[in-house]
Order: structure tokens, then sequence, then C-alpha cells
């Protein structure tokens, strides 16, 4: 059974680092064509892809926020940590975490964590 | 940057049939862009669909069908039943790893 679960503050202040780590179970982000992959939901928006790693340590961004995100994996400890730098309230959203199972079908999110929701305020 | 279009709002009668599409601001979608629809109902995660155009997620009912519809991807619903009322998303992969969510359809069924 796939399983992933978002970890991270609860609520971050302006201008902070967000880090939020992606923990799962049930696959193995060294098996081929693996990848992981961030999505986030203002409330009451649309959905927002983020960022993608891949088994082979490539690393993907969105266009208009990779001047802030970091995405990398802790293959061992079957994580997957993203950081978002200078945190705005804008950013106020529920984060997720998805697998892709392969890259193959790379707009397929076949499992999803729960989601985390971060606030931004001071 | 390229936006993925969906109509905001969209309604059907119970057992009716509705079709929802996803488009790009510039361009046409096609099968390269593997469309793939999610849905998502308050307060959960977003639940596949339909991936790489039509296939079906496992388990999801046969009364939901993607297809290429000119130059829009799309997600039919034959036969809408009331848990069928629900946000529903595409989603397109631009190529160089990056994919892109449409702004979301909030289906009702009445």
């Amino acid at each position: 059974q796939v399983t992933l679960r978002e970890s991270g503050p609860a609520l971050v202040k302006p201008t902070q680092t967000l880090t939020l780590t992606c923990t799962f179970s049930g696959f193995s982000l060294s098996t081929s064509g693996m990848c992981v992959t961030w999505i986030r939901q203002p409330p009451g928006k649309a959905l927002e892809w983020l960022a993608r790693i891949d088994w082979d340590g490539d690393k993907y961004y969105s266009t208009s926020l990779k001047t802030r995100l970091t995405i990398s994996k802790e293959t061992s400890k079957n994580q997957v940590v993203l950081t978002m730098t200078n945190m705005d309230p804008v950013d106020t959203a529920t984060y997720y975490c998805a697998r892709i199972y392969s890259n193959n079908y790379p707009s397929l999110f076949d499992s999803w964590g729960q989601g985390i929701l971060v606030t931004v305020s001071s | 940057q390229t936006v993925v279009t969906q109509e905001p709002s969209f309604s059907v009668s119970p057992g009716g049939t509705v079709t929802l599409t996803c488009g790009l601001s510039s361009g046409s979608v096609s099968a390269s862009y593997y469309p793939s629809w999610y849905q998502q109902t308050p307060g959960q995660p977003p639940r596949t669909l339909i991936y790489s155009t039509n296939t079906r997620s496992s388990g999801v009912p046969d009364r939901f069908s993607g297809s290429i519809l000119g130059n829009k991807a799309a997600l039919t619903i034959t036969g809408a039943q009331a848990d069928d009322e629900s946000d529903y998303y595409c989603v397109l992969y631009m190529g160089s790893g990056i994919s892109v969510f449409g702004g979301g359809t909030k289906l009702t069924v009445l």
C-alpha cells in the first residue's frame, strides 16, 4: 500500500523559509521511473503544480516559482523535502506531495498525501 | 507562461451527460500533453480519474471517459450522479518535467 504524509510547520512568518517533508512508504524512489511531486492549493482556489524530483535525481520546478523552490530527496529515509524561500501571505495553502509512479505518465499523480495547511502570517 | 483553461462552473441534471474541457491559452491540446483529470471534494486530496488522455485510473467507473475534442482535452461524465458533484481539475504536461493545472471546474448536479 502506497502512503505519503506531509509534515512541517503550520505557521510561518513573512520572509521566512518554509521546509516541508514528504515521508512515503510502499514504494522506493530508487526505482527507475519513479518520481515525487509537490502541489499546493490556496484556500478556495485551484491546484498549482510546484516541483518534481525523479528517481535519478533530476529536478523540475514551476516556471513562476523556480527561483524560490528547492526539492531534494533522502532515498534511504523515503523522504522528499521541499523548501520555499521568502514566504508571503499569498503562499498560504494546503501543500500536497504525490507520487508519479512512472515518468512515462508524467501527469499521473496516482497517490496523494492528505496535505498540510501552511499559513503565512506575522 | 501558458495558461491551462477550464470552464469555471458547469451544471448537469441527474442522469445527464456533461463534457468538461481543458484547453490552452495558446495552441491546441494533444495526447503529447498527457492530459489527466482529477476529482476533488471539499477537504480531501484529489482523486485520479483519467490519465494519458483516456485511460481510467483503477476503480473509476466507466461513466467517466477522456478524449481529445477539437483542440482541447475533454472529460465526459455519462449518467451523472449526485456524488459526482465536485471540483474537477485537468493537468497538462508541458515537457521538461513541468506540469500545469487548469483552474478547475465546479460541477453541480441538480
